[in-house]
């Protein structure tokens, strides 16, 4: 049980370029979240899906697209990289517990990138 | 206003201390609460909900204060390994059968031998 697993580790780019950055989970949720996290600004919601076949943008959804390929991999794409977008990129599942409270949300390891 | 907001810190405290960190939070509708802990360079895991009626597990105890809408940890006898950044997190119902969470930058803490 691999639980979130990210592709790439790390990355470099230069301003235009592309990339599609990765997720998998094995546990079975149906949720999934995509963040990134730069200093002195937390962790900041990029786009979630629900479940299968949806999916909604966050607090800073512009210049990146989602695509939930299935139930298990979820996958962000930066389709013309800018400077801004250097950040720590985590993609999420969520686990929904029997009470509210008990809903948990597991981190894969996260991708560094470097835009150039 | 931020949704989520925690001491700065950072915090340096001594092996053995007992140290608090506070967070506020601006959305009534926020249901579930949660205390994260993220080591450096490293993702966010989960280091324990938040139960009205406050809760403890071993030397950490979480408090919360609907009214004030207001989360607190407290973490006793700070061991070298407690050193790492922790996160106010927040949950409210996005919809569709799903949450957003929202962090708050979080609170790095040093003990210090």
């Amino acid at each position: 049980n691999a639980g979130v697993t990210q592709t790439p580790k790390f990355q470099v780019l230069k301003t235009g370029q592309s990339m599609t950055l990765q997720c998998a989970q094995d546990m079975n949720h149906n949720s999934m979240y995509w963040y990134r996290q730069d200093p002195g600004m937390g962790l900041r919601l990029i786009y979630y899906s629900a479940s299968e076949g949806t999916t909604d943008k966050g607090e800073v959804p512009n210049g990146y697209n989602v695509s939930r390929l299935n139930k298990r991999e979820f996958s962000l794409r930066l389709e013309s990289a800018a400077p801004s977008q250097t950040s720590v990129y985590f993609c999420a599942s969520l686990a929904r517990g029997g009470l509210a409270f008990t809903d948990t949300q597991y981190f894969g390891p996260g991708t560094r990138l470097t835009v150039l | 206003r931020k949704e989520v907001e925690q001491d700065p810190g950072p915090f340096n405290v001594p092996e053995g201390a007992t140290v608090a960190f506070n967070c506020t939070y601006s959305n009534s509708a926020s249901q579930s609460f949660f205390w994260y802990r993220q080591d450096c360079r490293k993702e966010p895991k989960l280091l324990m909900s938040v139960y009205s009626s406050g809760n403890e597990d071993g030397r950490f105890t979480a408090q919360l204060n609907r009214a004030s809408q207001y989360i607190s940890l407290l973490i006793r006898d700070s061991k070298l390994s407690d050193s790492a950044t922790y996160l106010c997190v927040v949950r409210v119902n996005s919809g569709a059968g799903s949450y957003q969470l929202t962090f708050g930058k979080g609170t790095k803490l040093s003990v210090i031998p």
